[in-house]
């Protein structure tokens, strides 16, 4: 069956480091993979998205990278700061191009300490 | 400024009892999406409207309904919600179907007494 899979339910990393987040997927063949932020009571918010045929994509401290070989992406944070404390989603298309709506994962507690 | 919006933020509703959630739009999007969402659980998809064309997801219940009476109003009908149903209800709107950003409304919580 297919399945996402984001490494840890909670993730704390001191202030000012790189926080590295995980989404492993498997039995899919997403054609794009975007990377949500969600706080707690709301609605997820976007920060992200790549294409099957990028390998990295970047905006100002974030950096996704998406190995369809490993079936992974991972999304970073540099110079994390304690209002990056949130949940990150990730979620794929699940129709093989088709288009009917995305699947998430759990999503990743991040936790940046002062 | 805002773009989706749900109301009510909050509901509460008894067992059995039917309840609507509503969303609406100023984004002028032609994707509607609702997803249903248990705590700390993934946003799960029960349905969407491309334009008029309603599209339900394989094991989304019978109880869930929805309309889109214009391009933008969507509305979620839980026709008897059970205690199984209290979760938060996220809409969600894109312009393409495909490789698209989706934009998400603040949700609402149910409860279910």
């Amino acid at each position: 069956s297919q399945k996402i899979e984001q490494n840890s339910e909670a993730l704390n990393i001191q202030e000012g480091k790189t926080a590295t987040l995980t989404c492993n997927y498997t039995n899919y063949s997403p054609a794009y993979l975007q990377w949500y932020r969600q706080d707690p009571g709301r609605g997820p918010v976007f920060l992200l998205l790549i294409r099957e045929n990028e390998k990295e994509k970047r905006k100002e401290r974030l950096k996704v990278t998406f190995d369809t070989t490993l079936k992974q992406s991972l999304f970073h944070i540099t110079a994390s700061q304690p209002a990056d404390s949130a949940t990150y989603l990730c979620a794929l298309d699940d129709s093989g191009g088709g288009a009917d709506g995305l699947t998430f994962g759990k999503g990743t507690h991040l936790i940046i300490q002062p | 400024d805002a773009m989706v919006i749900q109301n009510p933020r909050y509901q509460v509703t008894q067992f059995g009892k039917p309840v609507t959630l509503s969303c609406s739009q100023t984004l002028n999007h032609n994707v509607m999406y609702w997803y249903q969402q248990k705590s700390s659980q993934a946003p799960k998809l029960l349905f969407h409207y491309y334009d008029k064309d309603f599209n339900n997801e394989a094991d989304t219940p019978d109880n869930f309904q929805s309309r889109r009476p214009n391009t933008s109003f969507c509305f979620l009908d839980i026709r008897s919600p059970g205690l199984g149903d209290a979760a938060m209800y996220l809409c969600a709107t894109s312009r393409k179907k495909f490789a698209d950003t989706q934009y998400f409304g603040p949700g609402t919580r149910l409860t279910v007494l």
